[in-house]
């Protein structure tokens, strides 16, 4: 079974389009994480949910908006979509409350034309 | 502010050989570190972490870390690298404002020859 599943896995689209990425996980964890990896290989977080409630909200532009409808899953909306989004994105998850490690999803690259 | 340095971009060794990937940090507090590794068109996996006590941590696929609180380091190593081991490294730090975010390295990519 996978843990941390992402759809879709790629994802090819225009400037100025609106597309989403989805994210669920059957771990039971509590939290749940969005980062963008960019060509260059760096990784940065972008927002993180605790029980469905937003905890991290990095610097990142507002047509970036993420749902989390329940624990499980944390879905990823992005707005007029520009060159410069054409990231791999992860989602992640893991327990709360201590020091716990994340489990990442598979990735979403996202090309945009 | 937190962060985590790997100093090298690209760590080459032959199979067979020990390995050693470094990391350092700068951290306010008490240190909580991680590493990761990404396999070619893939998510991250964990292999291990630093949360306090013995300062060699024993992780998955054979690789350990050392925990320097002295040189503020917490270098990956293997005794005897694998070809498949070649893969994407990254050194992180759970940030102590907002403990759900870690803060990654670049990520060193290694290169085991056979």
């Amino acid at each position: 079974d996978t843990a941390v599943s992402q759809t879709p896995k790629y994802l090819v689209t225009q400037m100025g389009n609106d597309k989403s990425i989805k994210c669920e996980q059957n771990l039971g964890h509590d939290t749940m994480y969005w980062y963008k990896q960019d060509s260059k290989k760096f990784l940065k977080i972008m927002f993180s949910y605790n029980n469905k409630e937003l905890i991290i909200n990095e610097t990142v532009p507002n047509r970036f908006s993420p749902k989390s409808p329940d624990k499980a899953h944390l879905n990823l909306h992005i707005n007029s979509l520009e060159l410069g989004d054409s990231a791999v994105y992860f989602c992640a998850s893991s327990q709360a409350g201590g020091v716990y490690e994340q489990y990442f999803g598979p990735g979403t690259r996202l090309t945009v034309t | 502010a937190q962060s985590v340095a790997q100093p090298e971009d690209q760590v080459n060794v032959a199979e067979g050989n020990p390995l050693t990937v470094k990391c350092t940090y700068s951290v306010s507090g008490n240190p909580y570190l991680f590493w990761y590794v990404q396999y070619p068109n893939r998510g991250l996996q964990f292999l291990l972490k630093y949360i306090t006590g013995d300062n060699l941590v024993k992780g998955s696929y054979g690789f350990e870390a050392e925990f320097n609180k002295s040189q503020t380091s917490f270098h990956l190593k293997k005794p005897s690298a694998l070809v498949s081991d070649s893969a994407l490294y990254f050194c992180a730090v759970r940030d102590w404002r907002n403990t759900d975010k870690l803060i990654f390295g670049t990520g060193t990519r290694l290169q085991v020859f056979p």
